[in-house]
Formats: C-alpha cells, structure tokens, sequence
C-alpha cells in the first residue's frame, strides 16, 4: 500500500506568480484535505476534498482554490502568491469521515 | 470555536528520562476526536494515536501513553524510557466527530532528548 505523496518537495516562487502543488492520496483514501503550516506553528486546515467535491473550508481567501480527480488525487491553487503564503503544504488522505487521516512530507514553499 | 494549546513550546530531556506532553482544547461539541501527531525534522506528520470522546480510558503503546481527561479538557501524552529517535515536533490534534475532517491543531512541542 503506498502512502500518501506529494510533488513537488521544495519550491520557489516569486511574489505575484501562481503556484500548483499536487497530492496523490493513499490507495482506497476517497479523502484528502490540505494544510498550510507556517514555520513554528501548528497546520492550518485551509480545504477538503471528498468524492471530488470541496467538503469544507478554512479562513483562507479565494486565491487558494484546489480540485480532486476521479483517482482521488489532489491539487492545490494558489493565485497572486504573496511573502506570506511561504510555507510547509501538507496534504492528508484518508478513507473518509471518522478514520484517521495520513500526511505525505509535504511541499515547502518560499515566495520571494 | 475550537481551540488547542500546548503550552510547552519546547522541552529537553536527558536519554531514558520520561517525559509529558501537555494538550488541552476547548470545544462546543459534545462528540470529538483527539490526536497526537509525530514531525520530525522531514515533515511528515506521523499519526499516533486517535482517542474517541466517549472513551476516557489511558492507552498505552509501548513507551507511549496518554492520559484523556474529559474533566479537565486534556489529553497528555507521556513518552516512558525517553530515546534520541523520540526527538521531534508533537502535535495535539482536535477534531469533530461529524461534518468534514477538519483537524484543528496546536502550536506544537519541540521535544528535544540529549544523548
């Protein structure tokens, strides 16, 4: 069984540009959700995707927009990056409400 | 509104000595789950132990155990025998036993074990 994955590991972008960052979940995860973790804080939920639907979202503006796939994989959105958006993306599957949710190692993203 | 706060942002302990872990949360819900979560220095958040607010007993894993308090609102987690690969960044975790999975985390705790 693999677990979950994500790509890329690290990156760089400028301030203004768009950014995609992508999740494959773990096999027989219908599930996934995305967290921004900013350094020395804890993750902040910012949306989930069940069934390719959104299923909820965090205090997090428009600009981060995210789409599941028929596959279940995921990717996230963000438009007009700004310095803050630099941060650790995690993304978490799992095989749907009440079951515990699996991390990949995240995507690290620094806005110049 | 939830909420959860580790007031420990970062603890030391000598290799073999045990350790605690403080979590205490604050919620409206009078059905919840509870985690802990392992980050090491790569980033992946390793899942340890998920707790169901109705079951109040102490579980233990190994040298891992965590005590759930309904009463007092707290979940601590408690490391036995500490080991060097217990160095990492902890996580407690709060989540609503209905609607979506929205974890609601904690700001952490730097748990560092000198050789």
């Amino acid at each position: 069984e693999t677990g979950v994955t994500q790509s890329p590991t690290h990156l760089i972008k400028t301030r203004g540009q768009q950014v995609t960052l992508r999740c494959s979940s773990q096999s027989g995860h219908n599930t996934v959700s995305w967290y921004q973790q900013a350094l020395g804080q804890g993750p902040q939920f910012i949306f989930q995707y069940y069934r390719e639907e959104e299923n909820g979202r965090g205090n997090f503006p428009p600009r981060f927009s995210g789409l599941q796939f028929p596959n279940y994989s995921s990717e996230l959105n963000v438009n007009a990056l700004e310095l803050d958006d630099s941060a650790l993306y995690l993304c978490a599957s799992s095989r749907g409400p009440g079951t515990e949710a699996f991390f990949g190692q995240g995507t690290r993203l620094t806005v110049v | 509104a939830q909420k959860v706060t580790q007031a420990q942002t970062e603890i030391s302990v000598v290799e073999k000595e045990d350790v605690t872990l403080d979590c205490v949360y604050e919620t409206r819900d009078t059905t919840y789950y509870l985690f802990w979560y392992k980050q090491p220095p790569s980033g992946e958040l390793v899942f340890l132990i998920r707790r169901n607010s109705f079951d109040e007993q102490n579980e233990i894993s190994g040298r891992y155990s965590w005590n759930f308090q309904k009463s007092t609102s707290s979940f601590n987690f408690t490391i036995t025998a500490s080991q060097v690969v217990d160095s990492a960044v902890y996580f407690c975790a709060l989540r609503p036993n209905f609607g979506n999975e929205k974890l609601t985390f904690g700001t952490g705790t730097r748990l560092t074990i000198i050789p």
